[in-house]
């Protein structure tokens, strides 16, 4: 069975700064894919960056990136220059085929605050 | 702005009344989701439908009934909930729904709802 695991419950930052949210994973697939989502006490999902399990690279999206150590099993999200607005939810998600469409599978999140 | 729109934004219903969440979407994406988030917890799949037909249902009681009217449009039906069904209720969509097609979920603002 596939399963996502942080074991960040919270992070705490102080602006400016880059902070790195741990994911690890585990799924006996070939083929999988990586998501970080993030959530503001809004409640919208918001997507940030994907890896696919074949990507020799890793993935970079603005200030977003994440740092793939396949043989490890981990899926770091890296993010730079850390803002205000940056204070939120932050979810791992792994995908994963079932019955021709896809499932995501989330780890139970990272609050990350920013402090000014 | 996110580009799944979900209604209404919050709902409150006692036990005995019926109710539906609708979602929509316009990005031509022939895979949408219900999952359910209670507080502090990550998203739980719920339903996927595929090219408008349930393709998941993951063993949800029946007094949720999904419903897809047109590739745009997700409905989810509600009667005679309890109040431990209290929570937030994504909807979200995907270009398709094959493992092959690495795209992300996007998710609508959800829906918060309690059940009195």
């Amino acid at each position: 069975a596939q399963k996502i695991t942080q074991t960040q419950p919270g992070m705490f930052v102080q602006e400016k700064e880059a902070v790195t949210l741990d994911c690890t994973y585990d799924t006996s697939d070939p083929s999988y894919g990586l998501f970080w989502y993030k959530q503001p006490s809004s409640g919208e999902m918001i997507f940030l960056i994907y890896q696919g399990s074949y990507d020799q690279q890793n993935a970079t999206e603005g200030r977003y990136s994440l740092n793939f150590q396949k043989a490890r099993k981990s899926a770091n999200l890296v993010i730079s220059a850390s803002q205000l607005g940056d204070s939120a939810m932050y979810f791992c998600a792994m995908r994963t085929p079932i019955q021709g469409a896809q499932k995501l599978v989330f780890g139970q999140g990272t609050r990350l605050t920013i402090n000014p | 702005d996110t580009e799944v729109t979900q209604t209404p934004k919050h709902l409150v219903m006692g036990m005995t009344n019926k109710k539906s969440l609708k979602c929509e979407q316009h990005m031509g994406h022939r895979a949408m989701y219900w999952y359910k988030q209670k507080a502090k917890k990550p998203p739980e799949l719920m339903f996927v439908y595929s090219y408008e037909k349930l393709s998941i249902n993951e063993s949800v009681p029946s007094r949720f009934s999904p419903e897809c009217p047109n590739s745009s449009l997700l409905n989810l039906h509600l009667h005679a909930l309890q109040p431990e069904d209290s929570a937030l209720y994504l909807c979200a969509s995907s270009l398709g729904p094959t493992p092959e097609i690495n795209s992300p979920l996007h998710f609508g603002n959800g829906t918060r709802l309690t059940v009195t």
